[in-house]
C-alpha cells in the first residue's frame, strides 16, 4: 500500500525567508509525487509533480521540490516566502503501475508572517 | 465544461436522510476520484474510478456510502442514513491518468459542503 506523511501540521516562516514543507512517502514501487495547495475557501490547485529524471522539480508560483529516493522524501521549497503563500499544502503519491488512486498526506498549514 | 463541477455547493440535511452529491468531470478525463475533507483535516480517499475498470472502493468508510459513474462522465456519491460525523466537504477530482499514464495530475472541483444536523 502507498502512503504519505507530512510530519508538520503547521509551519511558520517570516516573509522573505526560505520555506520548506516536508513530505515523506512509502510505496512498494516507483512513485509519482505531487504537491497541491489549498487557499482559504478555494479548491485544491496543482503546484508541481515529479515523474522521472532531474530530482529538482520547479512548479507554479516559484515553488520547487526535491525528490530524494534514498530518504523517500519530496520536500516542497521556496527561496523567499510571501504572505500570499499562506495556505494548506498537500503532498500526494501514486504508483507507476496499476490502477491505483492518488493518495494524499494530511496537509501542512503554512503561515507566512509579514 | 472548463473544470470539474460539483453540485450542490452546500447541502444541509437532517440526520437519517439520504443525500446525493454530483460531480461532472472535465470532458475526456478517464479517472475520477472522491475525497472527504473534515474541518481542519486532510484529504481522505473514498473511491476511484478508472475507465471501464472496477472502481477502487477501498476508502469508503461504511456501507452507507456508495458511488456510481456513468461511463467516463458524471459521478454521484450517495450517503444513506446520514450521521453527524458525515459532515465534511466532499471533493471530486478528475484526470487523464490511465494505466499507461499515471503521472498526469488531478484537477479538483470546489467541493460540496455537507452539514448533517
Amino acid at each position: 500500500a502507498q502512503s504519505v506523511a507530512q510530519p508538520e501540521d503547521q509551519v511558520n516562516v517570516a516573509e522573505g525567508n526560505p520555506l520548506t514543507v516536508k513530505c515523506t512517502y512509502s510505496v512498494s514501487g516507483n512513485p509519482y509525487l505531487f504537491w497541491y495547495v489549498q487557499y482559504p475557501n478555494r479548491g485544491l490547485q496543482f503546484l508541481l509533480k515529479y515523474i522521472t529524471g532531474d530530482n529538482l522539480v520547479k512548479g507554479s508560483y516559484g515553488f520547487e521540490a526535491e525528490f530524494n529516493k534514498s530518504q523517500t522524501s519530496f520536500h516542497l521549497k521556496k527561496p523567499s516566502a510571501l504572505v500570499s503563500d499562506s495556505a494548506l499544502y498537500f503532498c500526494a503519491v501514486r504508483l507507476h503501475s496499476g490502477n491505483t488512486p492518488l493518495v494524499f498526506g494530511k496537509g501542512t498549514r503554512l503561515s507566512v508572517i509579514a | 465544461g472548463a473544470g470539474v463541477s460539483q453540485s450542490p455547493s452546500n447541502k444541509v440535511t437532517e440526520k437519517g436522510k439520504d443525500v446525493e452529491l454530483r460531480c461532472d468531470p472535465i470532458s475526456g478525463h478517464t479517472a475520477l476520484y472522491w475525497y472527504r475533507q473534515r474541518l481542519g483535516q486532510g484529504l481522505e480517499f473514498l473511491i476511484y474510478f478508472q475507465g471501464n475498470s472496477a472502481p477502487d472502493k477501498s476508502g469508503l468508510p461504511s456501507d452507507r456510502f456508495s458511488a456510481e459513474r456513468t461511463g467516463e462522465s458524471v459521478s454521484t456519491l450517495t450517503i444513506q442514513r446520514t450521521q453527524q460525523e458525515d459532515s465534511a466537504v466532499y471533493l471530486c477530482a478528475s484526470s487523464l491518468a490511465r494505466t499507461g499514464t499515471p503521472w498526469t495530475e488531478a484537477f479538483f472541483g470546489q467541493g460540496t459542503r455537507l452539514t448533517v444536523v
